[in-house]
C-alpha cells in the first residue's frame, strides 16, 4: 500500500531564503507525482507535475525533482517571498490503479 | 486548464440533516472526483463521478451516505446525508485535464453541530 510522507510538517523562514520541501513514498511503481499548494478558502493549485520517466520539472522559482529508486521528491523554492506562504502538498499517482495518494503537507510561512 | 466553482463555500448544519454540494467546471470533462479533507488528515478520495453512469466509490464510502449526481459533462453534485459531527470536513471537487494535471475547486467547508 502506497504511503506518502512529507517532512517537515511546518517550516518558517525569513524572506529571501532558498528552501527545500521533502516528499517520500513507499512504492516506487508510480505513474507521476504532483506538487500542489493549498491556500485557505482557495482550494488546491497544481504547481508541478513530474512523470515517472522524468527527473525534474521547473516553473519559475520552483524546481521539483523525482528519484523513483529512493522514493523521494523534493520541491525547491528559490528566493522565497511572503506570498509563498501556504501549505504544500505532494501527491503520487499509482502505476496500477492511477489513484492519487496524498501526503499531509508542509505548512510554509515566509516572514517579511 | 480548468476553472472549477463550488457551492456553497461553507455551511453549518445540524446533525441528521443533509447537504448537497454543487461543482461546476468551465469545460467538458469525462471524470470528476470528490475528495474529503478532514482536519489534520490528508485528502481522501470519496468517489469518481462519470457522466451517464453510476459513481465509483472508494473503500469506506457508500452511495447511501454520499449520493452523487452527474447530469452532464460540466456539473456534479455530492450530497452528505444524515450528517454527524464526524462529517465536518472540507469537501473538494476535482477534474483531470491535459497531461493528467489535477485541478481543484475552492472547496466547501462543512461544520456539523
Amino acid at each position: 500500500k502506497q504511503e506518502v510522507t512529507q517532512i517537515p510538517a511546518a517550516l518558517s523562514v525569513p524572506e529571501g531564503e532558498n528552501l527545500v520541501l521533502n516528499c517520500s513514498f513507499t512504492d516506487s511503481a508510480i505513474y507521476n507525482l504532483q506538487w500542489f499548494r493549498q491556500d485557505p478558502g482557495k482550494g488546491l493549485t497544481s504547481l508541478l507535475l513530474i512523470q515517472s520517466s522524468q527527473r525534474e520539472q521547473t516553473s519559475g522559482r520552483l524546481n521539483a525533482s523525482l528519484d523513483k529508486s529512493s522514493g523521494r521528491s523534493t520541491l525547491y523554492i528559490a528566493a522565497s517571498q511572503p506570498g509563498d506562504s501556504a501549505t504544500y502538498l505532494c501527491a503520487v499517482k499509482g502505476g496500477n490503479n492511477r489513484k492519487l495518494i496524498w501526503g499531509l503537507g508542509t505548512s510554509l510561512g515566509v516572514n517579511p | 486548464s480548468a476553472v472549477i466553482s463550488q457551492k456553497p463555500s461553507r455551511d453549518i448544519c445540524q446533525r441528521g440533516t443533509s447537504l448537497t454540494i454543487q461543482c461546476q467546471v468551465d469545460s467538458q470533462v469525462t471524470m470528476m472526483f470528490w475528495y474529503r479533507q478532514q482536519p489534520g488528515q490528508s485528502l481522501t478520495l470519496i468517489a469518481t463521478a462519470n457522466q451517464g453512469s453510476e459513481a465509483t466509490y472508494e473503500s469506506g464510502f457508500v452511495i447511501d451516505k454520499f449520493p452523487i449526481s452527474r447530469p452532464n459533462l460540466t456539473f456534479s453534485t455530492l450530497t452528505v446525508s444524515n450528517m454527524s459531527p464526524e462529517d465536518s470536513s472540507i469537501y473538494l471537487c476535482s477534474v483531470e485535464k491535459g497531461q493528467e494535471t489535477q485541478y481543484f475547486g475552492p472547496g466547501t467547508r462543512l461544520l456539523v453541530l
